[in-house]
């Protein structure tokens, strides 16, 4: 079965940083391209970035793009998400997911932007 | 990277069938195969219930359909039972090599 596990998440001041990490167990790790989504409370999903499976690909969103870092160790089953000049609107839940087609989600980890 | 148009609200009752519509461009909805379908409800972690617009996961039930015509996607849910009663969002692969979400729709089973 395959599961992945979001942590790192918590209270950050703006302009702050976090690192989030997602754990994956039950799969191939370096076979899946992996992605992060986020939520903010009450709101819709929102793509964020994509990293492929050897981390020669990878895409963000404009509204990260240059503040957050995806990377992967394939050695560890592990994906991170490097969050830098974090903004009130960066306020969410995060999962990772797993897949082009984002078929497998982790739980999701709360990060709080406030002051 | 606007998100994809998706009506706020559906409403059915058990029984009936629904279609919930997305709306995208040539440059994402239109122009790849890459259309996904989520279910969410309350407090619960998305589910992928359509994938390459009219795919189904193992274990979705046939109930839930995909479809696309032009620069729409549609999913349709038939034979509405009370657990449909959830958030629904699309998904789409774009040509700036990003993925873009509809805005999401709440559906309500009557």
């Amino acid at each position: 079965e395959v599961q992945l596990v979001e942590s790192g998440g918590g209270l950050v001041q703006p302009g702050g940083s976090l690192r989030l990490s997602c754990a994956g167990s039950g799969l191939t790790f370096n076979h899946f391209n992996m992605h992060w989504v986020r939520q903010a409370p009450g709101k819709g999903l929102e793509w964020i970035a994509y990293i492929s499976g050897s981390s020669d690909k990878i895409y963000y969103a404009d509204s990260v793009k240059g503040r957050f870092t995806i990377s992967r160790d394939n050695a560890k089953n592990s994906l991170y998400l490097q969050m830098n000049s974090l903004r009130d609107e960066d306020t969410a839940v995060y999962y990772c997911a797993a897949k082009w087609e984002l078929i497998y989600w982790g739980q999701g980890t709360l990060v709080t932007v406030s002051s | 990277q606007s998100a994809l148009t998706q009506p706020a609200s559906v409403s059915g009752s058990p029984g009936q069938s629904i279609t919930i519509s997305c709306t995208g461009t040539s440059n994402d909805v239109g122009g790849y195969n890459y259309v996904s379908w989520y279910q969410q409800h309350p407090g619960k972690v998305p589910k992928l219930m359509i994938y390459e617009v009219s795919n189904r996961p193992s274990g979705v039930p046939d109930r839930f359909s995909g479809s696309r015509s032009g620069n729409t996607a549609s999913l349709t849910i038939s034979g509405l039972q009370a657990e449909d009663e959830a958030d629904y969002y699309c998904n789409s692969y774009t040509s700036s090599s990003t993925w873009v979400f509809g805005g999401g729709t709440r559906l309500t089973v009557l």
